[in-house]
C-alpha cells in the first residue's frame, strides 16, 4: 500500500504566520491527494481535493500544490481556528491511505 | 444540507459482534460510494471499507477482511457495517464518509459523520 509521510510532525506558529505542511507519497499518486483538518473531538473536514482544489466553503487562505510525489498544504495567514491536526490522504491506489498527521500548535 | 449520522457503537467483549449504521440525508445517496474510516484513541485515520453506489462492489482493509461486512440499503438511505470476531485493536471511533466525486471513488471524502465509538474490551 502507498505510504504517505507528513512533515513536520508538529509545527508551532503564531496567528498571522504562514504555514507550510508537507506530504510525500511512496509512489506516484498523480494528483489524487486530499487534505483534511481535524479538531479535537470532531470529524475530519475536507480542505483540498485533487491536490489543488478547495472544497466547498474552504477559505482562500488554504491552498494546495504538488510536484511529483511531494504535496504541500499552505495556509497563507493563520487564524486562531486553524490550529488543529492536518492529514493528507491518497486515493490513486487501493486501499486509500492517510498520512500520520501534522499537529499545528499555537506558539 | 448533507448529513451522515452514525449509530450502534458501544462496549463489546472480544470475539463478539456489533453492527453500525449510518443514516444519510441531503444528497442522492444511491449515486455515491460510501466508506467507513476509523480512528483509534489518540491515533490517526485508517480507512476500513467501501461500498459502491449500487452496493455491488465492496472493498476491505486487510485488517478487517473476513470479519467485517459492509452493506447499504438505498431504499432508506442507510449504510451498515457488520463487525464480527471483534478484537481489542478494533477499538476506535468509526466514521462513515461520502465520496467527493462519484466517478473517482476513494480519492477524497467530502462529508463525514460525527462518528460512533466502538470499544472492544473484556
Amino acid at each position: 500500500e502507498i505510504v504517505l509521510t507528513q512533515s513536520p510532525a508538529t509545527l508551532s506558529l503564531s496567528p498571522g504566520d504562514r504555514a507550510t505542511l508537507s506530504c510525500r507519497a511512496s509512489l506516484s499518486v498523480r494528483n489524487l491527494l486530499a487534505w483534511y483538518q481535524q479538531k479535537s473531538g470532531q470529524a475530519p473536514r475536507l480542505l483540498i481535493f485533487e491536490a489543488t482544489n478547495r472544497a466547498t466553503g474552504i477559505p482562500a487562505r488554504f491552498s494546495g500544490s504538488w510536484s511529483g510525489t511531494d504535496f504541500t498544504l499552505t495556509i497563507s495567514r493563520l487564524e486562531p481556528e486553524d490550529f488543529a491536526v492536518y492529514y493528507c490522504q491518497q486515493g490513486r491506489h487501493w486501499p486509500p491511505t492517510f498520512g500520520q498527521g501534522t499537529r499545528l500548535d499555537i506558539k | 444540507q448533507v448529513q451522515l449520522v452514525e449509530s450502534g457503537g458501544g462496549v463489546v467483549q472480544p470475539g463478539r459482534s456489533l453492527r453500525l449504521s449510518c443514516a444519510a440525508s441531503g444528497f442522492t445517496f444511491s449515486s455515491y460510494g460510501i466508506h467507513w474510516v476509523r480512528q483509534a484513541p489518540g491515533k490517526g485515520l485508517e480507512w476500513v471499507s467501501f461500498t459502491s453506489d449500487d452496493g455491488k462492489k465492496t472493498i476491505y482493509a486487510d485488517s478487517v477482511k473476513g470479519r467485517f461486512t459492509i452493506s447499504r440499503h438505498n431504499s432508506n438511505n442507510t449504510l451498515y457495517v457488520q463487525m464480527n470476531s471483534l478484537r481489542p485493536e478494533d477499538t476506535a471511533v468509526y466514521y462513515c464518509a461520502k465520496d467527493t466525486i462519484r466517478e473517482l471513488p476513494g480519492t477524497s471524502f467530502d462529508y463525514w459523520g460525527q462518528g460512533t465509538l466502538v470499544s472492544v474490551s473484556s
